[in-house]
């Protein structure tokens, strides 16, 4: 198992490109979501999906889109980059019923400058 | 406004002492989550608390959950070095983490 994959690790981007934040699991959990976290605060939740096909806006959704065609895999794609979203992105999964425990991938740091 | 509260934001002690990280939240949940985040890495769970009452313990960490007063502890018993990090809590909010802002705990030899 590998758990929670997230690629790439490390990406700098110029204001105005686009590009898809990679996020696989092998659990086959029906719960995944993406966080992003800034320099002194908590998480905050980007975009959240309950299983293929069904996706749902979070805290921060603005400027990110994402997809759920299958249950291992959730992109996250930024659309126009700009450097408020300098930040480490966090994908997450969890099973469904009583399985409450969540587990995070490694996390991409993105910076947009 | 669905907000997660924590505090000390940052705690710096001596080995052997003891404390507590303080987690308030402002909605009505009864599952709690708590994560340590070492510098540069990702998220660990620790402890998920899923009631009332619920009292989950983990070698020197202790975490309570009392969802009347809308309060969760992380009791750090005899701190010791390796436990340094940056501990979260979160609160399960229909199929939404809120989040606090994290304890960043430094333990001094």
């Amino acid at each position: 198992n590998a758990g929670v994959t997230q690629t790439p690790k490390f990406q700098v981007l110029k204001t105005g490109q686009s590009m898809t934040l990679q996020c696989a699991q092998d659990m086959n959990h029906e719960y995944m979501s993406w966080y992003r976290q800034d320099p002194g605060m908590g998480l905050r939740l980007i975009h959240y999906s309950v299983g293929a096909g069904i996706t749902d806006q979070g805290e921060v959704p603005n400027g990110y889109n994402v997809s759920r065609s299958t249950t291992e895999d959730f992109p996250l794609r930024l659309l126009s980059a700009a450097p408020s979203q300098t930040s480490v992105y966090f994908c997450a999964s969890r099973g469904g019923g009583r399985a409450y425990e969540q587990y995070f991938g490694p996390g991409t740091r993105l910076t947009v400058t | 406004e669905l907000k997660v509260e924590q505090n000390p934001l940052f705690l710096s002690m001596q080995e052997g002492k003891n404390y507590t990280i303080y987690c308030n939240y402002s909605t009505t949940s009864d599952r709690l989550y708590w994560y340590r985040q070492d510098p540069g890495k990702s998220l660990e769970s620790l402890f998920v608390l899923l009631s009332n009452g619920a009292v989950k313990q983990e070698g020197r960490l202790m975490a309570s959950l009392d969802t009347k007063a809308r309060l969760s502890t992380l009791h750090i018993t005899a701190a010791v070095h390796d436990l340094s990090a940056t501990y979260f809590c979160a609160v399960d909010v229909v199929y939404q983490l809120i989040w606090g802002a994290g304890t960043k705990l430094i333990i001094k030899p």
